[in-house]
């Protein structure tokens, strides 16, 4: 079955203890990506990659880092977490080809850090 | 400052009725633009796209509609059905960036 997976789910920790949320794809899909969803902000582009070693950064990249070391895995790593983080997470994955290709999203990580 | 709009954070409809849900767009850069649906609990899922060469793109029950000199797109989903019931985000894309802005989403409730 096609799917992005999260993990974890859920995350509750404590400000400043570094975190890492795994993603992973099994459609060979070369670009990935993370948002945030938050309240009244909709979903915010964090990080992009458009394939192995290489990344840039979405609309809100502040306080987060991402790897790409493999095809299928993209690490969201939040060195120190702070409360402002606290949010619900999505990864992402598509061809690269033509733009404006749907993305495929996994279920979501929700991080409270307190 | 918001680039994608969904102005109206909420819409009820009656079950066999149009829905509409509204989308402005601000940089006239956009080229590419998607609708998403999302139920609680899950990630969003694709929908529909459309670029800028179109003005209309169909698929099923749902079409997109594009009026680029308003900045303005909308998803028309006929008929209703209550599992269209989920939250809707319209996103765009800049030609050559792969960077995608969404907009913040409209909950559309269908009822029986």
């Amino acid at each position: 079955e096609a799917q992005v997976t999260q993990n974890p789910r859920y995350l509750i920790t404590v400000t400043g203890k570094k975190l890492t949320v795994t993603c992973s794809q099994n459609m060979n899909h070369e670009y990935m990506s993370w948002y945030r969803q938050d309240p009244g902000l909709g979903l915010r582009q964090i990080y992009y990659s458009m394939n192995v070693e290489v990344t840039d950064k979405g609309d809100v990249p502040e306080g987060y880092k991402v790897s790409r070391k493999e095809k299928r895995n993209f690490p969201l790593i939040l060195e120190s977490p702070s409360p402002n983080q606290t949010s619900l997470y999505f990864c992402a994955s598509s061809f690269r080809g033509q733009e404006g290709q749907p993305q495929h999203f996994g279920d979501g990580t929700r991080l409270s850090i307190l | 400052d918001q680039q994608v709009k969904q102005n109206s954070p909420s819409l009820s409809v009656q079950e066999g009725r149009i829905s509409i849900l509204n989308c402005d767009y601000t940089n006239s850069m956009f080229d590419y633009f998607l609708w998403y649906k999302k139920y609680p609990a899950e990630g969003p899922t694709f929908l529909i796209s459309i670029s800028s060469i179109k003005d209309k793109n169909e698929d099923g029950r749902f079409t997109v509609f594009l009026n680029k000199s308003a900045k303005h797109l909308s998803l028309h989903i006929v008929p209703s059905q209550p599992g269209d019931s989920a939250v809707y985000f319209c996103a765009a894309s800049a030609g050559g960036t792969y960077k995608y802005i969404f907009g913040t989403g409209t909950r559309l409730k269908v009822l029986a």
